[in-house]
Parts: C-alpha cells; sequence; structure tokens
C-alpha cells in the first residue's frame, strides 16, 4: 500500500501563472480533503471532495479549485497566483466524510511563488 | 472563527525526560479531536481520533487524555526518545464540519541525547 501520495514534490511559479497539484488517496479511501500549511502555521483546511463533488470549503477565494476523478484522486487548482500562496499544500484522504474519521497525509507539495 | 491553540510552541528536553503539552479547543459543537506527528521531510502521522470526554488513549509510550467539557487534551510522552523529535499537531472536528479538521499551530519537540 503506497499510502497518500502526492505530485510534485516541489514547484516554482511566478505571479499571475496558474498551477495543478495532484493527489491519489490512500488505496480503500474515496475522500480527498486538501489544507494550506504557511510557515509558521498549522494547515488550513482548504475543501474536501466525496462523489467527485465538493462537500465542504474552507475560507479560500475562488481562485482555488478542485476536482476529483472516479479512481478518486484529485486535483488542486489555483489560478492567478500571489506570493502569499507560497506554503505547502497537504493532501488527506479518508473513507467518508465522517468527522471522527482519521485521515490520512501524503507528504505535500511545496509551492513557491516569486 | 475557530481557535485551537496548542502550547507551548516548542519544547527542548533530555533524553528519559517525560513531558506534555496541550491542545485547547472550543467546547461547543465538538465532535473528535485528531492528534498527529509530523516528522521533518515526512507525512503527518496519526496518533490519536478522541471522541469521548474523559478518553484516554495510549500508543507505546505516548497516551493523550480528553476533556470536552472545558475544551482541552492532553498528550504525554514518557521516557522522550530522541525519535520523538517532531511537530505533535492536534486538530479538532466540530459538530457541522463534516471531515474539516481545524488544527492548531503545533508543538515542536526536540529531545537531545
Amino acid at each position: 500500500d503506497a499510502g497518500v501520495t502526492q505530485s510534485p514534490t516541489h514547484l516554482i511559479k511566478t505571479r499571475g501563472q496558474q498551477v495543478t497539484l495532484r493527489c491519489s488517496p490512500k488505496s480503500g479511501h474515496d475522500t480527498v480533503s486538501w489544507y494550506q500549511q504557511a510557515l509558521g502555521q498549522g494547515p488550513q483546511f482548504i475543501f474536501q471532495y466525496y462523489e467527485e463533488e465538493e462537500r465542504q470549503r474552507g475560507n479560500f477565494p475562488d481562485r482555488f479549485s478542485g476536482h476529483q476523478f472516479p479512481n478518486y484522486s484529485s486535483e488542486l487548482n489555483v489560478n492567478a497566483l500571489l506570493l502569499g500562496d507560497s506554503a505547502l499544500y497537504l493532501c488527506a484522504s479518508s473513507f467518508g466524510t465522517l468527522r471522527g474519521n482519521e485521515q490520512f497525509f501524503g507528504p505535500g507539495t511545496r509551492l513557491t511563488v516569486l | 472563527i475557530l481557535n485551537v491553540e496548542q502550547s507551548p510552541q516548542s519544547l527542548h528536553v533530555q533524553e528519559g525526560d517525560s513531558t506534555n503539552f496541550t491542545c485547547s479547543f472550543p467546547s461547543s459543537n465538538f465532535y473528535a479531536l485528531h492528534w498527529y506527528r509530523w516528522e521533518t521531510a515526512k507525512s503527518p502521522e496519526a496518533l490519536f481520533v478522541m471522541t469521548l470526554n474523559g478518553d484516554e488513549k495510549k500508543k507505546g509510550r505516548i497516551s493523550a487524555t480528553l476533556n470536552t467539557k472545558e475544551g482541552y487534551s492532553y498528550l504525554y510522552i514518557k521516557g522522550s526518545q530522541p525519535e520523538d523529535s517532531a511537530t505533535y499537531l492536534c486538530a479538532f472536528a466540530g459538530g457541522t464540519s463534516y471531515g474539516k479538521l481545524t488544527f492548531g499551530q503545533g508543538t515542536i519537540l526536540t529531545v537531545h541525547p
């Protein structure tokens, strides 16, 4: 079992560009959540996908969008990048959307916006 | 806005010391409290998911307690080892949040040999 995988590991973009980050959930999991971790802070919830739909969203602008595919993998897209979008982006998977379900995290994608 | 606070922000202990840190969270609309250990360059690793007031969970030398009425959880490490060095994160799941976790900023533990 490969666990949760994310790609790419690192990414450098310039302001105004668009970026796509990818996540493959742990085998048997059907729910994917995305988090942003800025330096010195805990991870902040971006959104959660289940059954190919966005089920819940955190306080992030519409520039942040996502998608879930039939195989449960997911993408996070960020448009019109700002310097403040530089962060570690974490993907977490779980079986179902229940609040008490254990979430398994990937190693993250480090995004640097110049 | 939900506030999840962890203290201390960082902690340095000697090998063999026992240590503990605190996670404070809203006492209303509680559903679950998650603890994670996050070693540098690795994925956060789930330690415990706690849902019942008074719950105590243990995993090897690490244990946790939960008080939902007053809104806090303690994480204890007995006989710290250098391999325990990591950031320890707690995350609150509230009554209407479905799978959303609200994280504290973490406690960075460094265990010196």
